[in-house]
C-alpha cells in the first residue's frame, strides 16, 4: 500500500532562519507531487507541484522553493523565513491518469516567531 | 480556470439531525469534484470524489454528494449529524486528470454537532 510521510509535525522558527520541510511517499512511482499552505481562515492554497525528478512549477510567488531531488521526494525550502509564512503546510500525492484521488500527509505546522 | 466556492464558513446541527454543506463549481471543462474532511491539526481526508460515473457518490461515514451539472453543485449530505462528525470540510474541483492536475479547494466549512 501507498504511504505518504511529512515532517517535521510541528517547527517553530526564528524570522530571517531557512527552512526545509520533506515529503516522501512510498509504494508508488513516477506520482505528482503537491505542497500547500493553509493559513488560518484562509483555506488551502497551492504552492508547488511536480510531475517528475526536477520538474518544478511554482503557483504562488513568494519567499518559498520547492525540489524534488528523488522521485518520490519532495522538498519545501526558505532562505529566509518571513513572519506570513506561518501555517500549516501539507504535501500530497497523486497517481498520474483520470479517476485517482489525491491523498495528503499529515501536515507540519510551522510557526515564525 | 477553476474555482469552488463554499457558502458561509461554519454550520451547527444537532446530533442526529441532517447534514448539508454546500458547494458549487467553475470550471471551463467537465470537473471532477471532491470533499475532504480534516480533523484539529491533522492532513486532509478524503470523503467522496465524482469523476465522471454516477453522479449520486457514496463517500466513508455515511456521507454522499449528488453532482448537479445544471446547478454547478456538488452539495455533501449525512442523514443523521454524529458527534464525531464535527471538523472542517473542503470542496475541491480538478478540470485536468492528466500530468498537470492539480486540486483547487473551496475555503472550508467548519462543522460543529450539538448534543
Amino acid at each position: 500500500s501507498q504511504t505518504i510521510h511529512q515532517w517535521p509535525a510541528t517547527l517553530v522558527q526564528p524570522v530571517g532562519s531557512p527552512l526545509s520541510l520533506e515529503c516522501t511517499v512510498e509504494g508508488t512511482s513516477n506520482p505528482n507531487l503537491y505542497w500547500y499552505r493553509q493559513a488560518a481562515g484562509r483555506g488551502l492554497q497551492l504552492l508547488f507541484y511536480s510531475v517528475g525528478i526536477g520538474q518544478i512549477s511554482s503557483e504562488v510567488p513568494q519567499n518559498l522553493s520547492a525540489s524534488r531531488p528523488q522521485d518520490r521526494q519532495f522538498i519545501l525550502s526558505s532562505k529566509k523565513l518571513l513572519l506570513s509564512d506561518s501555517g500549516f503546510y501539507l504535501c500530497a500525492w497523486r497517481k498520474k491518469g483520470p479517476n485517482y484521488g489525491y491523498t495528503f500527509g499529515s501536515g507540519t505546522r510551522l510557526t515564525v516567531v | 480556470a477553476q474555482s469552488v466556492t463554499q457558502l458561509g464558513s461554519h454550520v451547527s446541527v444537532s446530533e442526529g439531525a441532517l447534514v448539508l454543506l454546500r458547494c458549487n463549481y467553475s470550471s471551463s471543462v467537465p470537473p471532477y469534484l471532491f470533499w475532504y474532511v480534516q480533523y484539529p491539526n491533522q492532513g486532509l481526508q478524503l470523503l467522496l470524489k465524482y469523476t465522471s460515473a454516477a453522479t449520486l457518490v457514496k463517500g466513508i461515514n455515511g456521507f454522499e454528494a449528488e453532482f448537479k451539472k445544471s446547478e454547478t453543485s456538488f452539495h455533501l449530505t449525512k442523514p443523521s449529524a454524529h458527534m464525531s462528525d464535527a471538523a472542517e470540510y473542503f470542496c475541491a474541483v480538478s478540470s485536468d486528470t492528466g500530468a498537470n492536475s492539480k486540486l483547487t479547494f473551496g475555503k472550508g466549512i467548519t462543522l460543529s454537532v450539538r448534543p
